[in-house]
Formats: structure tokens, sequence, C-alpha cells
């Protein structure tokens, strides 16, 4: 039963690119969550979303950066026209419900994208 | 302030010591994690919990939520349980998780 899966493990862009980051969560998760890791810094959530839907994007930058969750296959974080201050690790997190349930589930974690802007 | 703090934020135990590592928060919470981020950057979820007291193994985490505080115990420890500790939390209904800063644990043989 394969984990989280994040790809690519690394990745570097020059400044103006577009950067691609996509996560496949765990066998049976529709919940996928969006976090990132500043350099020195703890993890601060970004995005979290469902088959679909966009359900909380309050920890996202309004601009040039997105994310998907389509009915078929993984969830991308897209970040357009890529600046020095984007190099960070990205992590995705899938559990298997949210809190429409009624209660929290653990959130399995992937190994992160680490993001290098030149 | 931040919405979670975690002390120490670095430690360093010979071998065998017993280690606690303590977690605050500010904000209501609907359950707390415990994290394991190794040097290779990956994250394991060790402990999800919103009372009372769970343990795995050496590790052993409690919660108390009227003094909203957290700890996480590692008994005999060994150098492979270097690693930094992350202290997360959800606050009320949400289902992100809102993270300390982590605490570098370093266990010399």
């Amino acid at each position: 039963n394969a984990g989280v899966m994040q790809n690519p493990r690394h990745l570097v862009r020059r400044r103006g690119q577009e950067a691609r980051l996509r996560c496949s969560p765990m066998k049976g998760h529709s919940h996928v969550y969006w976090y990132r890791q500043l350099p020195e810094e703890g993890l601060k959530f970004m995005v979290y979303l469902q088959k679909e839907n966009i359900i909380d994007e309050s920890g996202m930058p309004k601009e040039r950066f997105s994310a998907e969750f389509p009915k078929e296959g993984p969830s991308i974080l897209r970040i357009q026209q890529v600046v020095r201050g984007d190099s960070a690790a990205y992590f995705c997190a899938s559990s298997p419900i949210g809190r429409t349930a009624g209660s929290n589930q653990p959130q399995h974690f992937g190994d992160g994208t680490r993001l290098s802007i030149l | 302030k931040n919405e979670v703090e975690q002390s120490p934020q670095n430690l360093t135990a010979q071998e065998g010591e017993f280690i606690t590592i303590n977690c605050s928060y500010s904000v209501g919470i609907s359950a707390l994690h415990w994290l394991q981020q190794h040097p290779g950057g990956g994250i394991v979820s060790l402990f999800m919990l919103s009372s009372g007291k769970k343990k795995h193994g050496r590790l052993i985490a409690t919660i108390n939520i009227q003094e909203k505080h957290s700890s996480l115990h590692i008994t005999a420890s060994h150098p492979r349980d270097s690693a930094v500790y992350i202290c997360a939390v959800n606050e009320g209904s949400q289902g992100n998780l809102i993270f300390g800063k982590g605490t570098k644990l370093s266990v010399k043989p």
C-alpha cells in the first residue's frame, strides 16, 4: 500500500519560470493538504482540497500560486513566475476523510518536493 | 506570538536518557499531532490525540486540554531517534494543521 507520493523530489527553476509539484494521495484518501516549509522556519498551511474542490485556500498567496485536485490524477500545486522567495520544501499530506465527518484523521505526509530557484 | 510553541528548540541527549519535549498552544483545538522529520526531510505522523495519553513503543504522548499543553516523551533514547519533532494542532473545526517550529533532537552514542 503505497504512501503519499510526491514528485519530483527536487526541482530547480530559474526566476520567472513555472513550477509544477505533484502529489498522489494514499489509496482511498480523497483529502489533500499542501504545506510549505521555508528555510529555518516551521511548516505553514497553504491549501486543502477534495476531489475537484478547493475547500480552504486561506494559506495560499493570492498571486502566482494555484492548486487543483482533479477527478482523475494527482493533485497539482502550480507556481507561476517563480521568485527566489519561493525556494522551500513543499509537503503534501492526505487523509481519508476531513472535518466534515465530525472527527479529525491523521494526515499522512509525502517526502516533499524541494524547490530551488536560481 | 505563535499559536503553537515548542520547547526546547534544540536538545542534545546521551543514549539511554529519558527525553521530554513540550508543546503549548493558545487556540481551541480538536486534535493535536506529534510528527517526526528526519534529516532526509520526510515527515512521519507519530501520534494524534485529543485527550489523555497514547503510547507506541518507546514513545509516549500526553495532552492536558485544560492547560493547553502536550508532552512527547522518549524512553531509553537511541541515536536513531535523532530528528526534528514537530507539534501541530487542528484549530477548532479546521482540517488543516498549525505547526510549532519543531524541536531538534540529537542523541549521542
